[in-house]
């Protein structure tokens, strides 16, 4: 089976920047995702890693070791919308050829002015 | 272009009672998965259909089914609800293909069995 594990909260101040780490067990590895989750809301697609290293999408940045069965999120430069729910999610051989991602539990960031 | 579509929006049922939710994705999107999202936890898998095929099912009991039509909507049907289905449902589509890494989400629909 597969297990990942993220902090479960997290808070920062606008401007500042934050990273969410994310580990993870897995029977074979193919790519780490991220997430965001408003209340309420749907989860949105951020970024994907399938290779050791950092991709960086504006103020968002994914960086994956897989050696170390490690990622993280960073995001700078906050602002007060970022307060949400962050998720990273496993792409594993279990799943076959199909992409069925396992979700850690979420990391609730709160950003305060 | 409309993203993932999911109806209803909210429900309430009692327990024992059935239910079916439905997922329409997005033009052209070919796979649909069905997650499970309890209240301050992440989503968790419950089926994946792919041209109307089940591609991969989770750890949910027998009372959860699924199905996918020829344009490739999606039902899920739960049976003898339980309080603990009480939950957020969320259909995600994706397009064909081994590269498709990231899903995309409806809105979900909130299901309360009192």
């Amino acid at each position: 089976g597969q297990s990942l594990e993220q902090p479960s909260e997290v808070t920062a101040v606008e401007g500042a920047i934050v990273q969410i780490n994310c580990t993870y067990q897995t029977s074979g590895f193919y790519g780490l995702s991220w997430y965001q989750q408003h209340d309420g809301g749907a989860p949105t697609f951020l970024s994907y890693n399938a290779l050791d290293g950092l991709e960086e999408t504006g103020r968002f940045s994914s960086f994956l070791s897989r050696s170390d069965s490690y990622g993280y999120l960073l995001l700078q430069e906050l602002q007060m919308k970022d307060s949400a729910s962050y998720f990273c999610a496993v792409r594993d051989k279990e799943s076959g050829g199909s992409y069925i991602p396992t979700f850690g539990r979420g990391t609730s960031l709160i950003v305060h002015p | 272009d409309a993203g993932v579509t999911q109806s209803p929006t909210h429900l309430i049922k009692t327990r024992g009672q059935h239910v079916t939710l439905r997922c329409s994705p997005i033009s052209g999107h070919k796979s649909v998965s069905w997650y499970q999202q309890v209240l301050g936890q992440g989503p968790q898998f419950i089926f994946q259909y792919y041209e109307k095929e089940e591609r991969g099912r989770g750890n949910f009991p027998d009372r959860f089914s699924a199905r996918q039509f020829p344009n490739y909507s999606s039902e899920l049907n739960v049976n003898a609800l339980l309080l603990g289905d009480s939950a957020l449902y969320l259909c995600a589509s994706s397009p064909p293909g081994a590269q498709a890494v990231g899903y995309t989400f409806g809105s979900g629909t909130r299901l309360t069995v009192v």
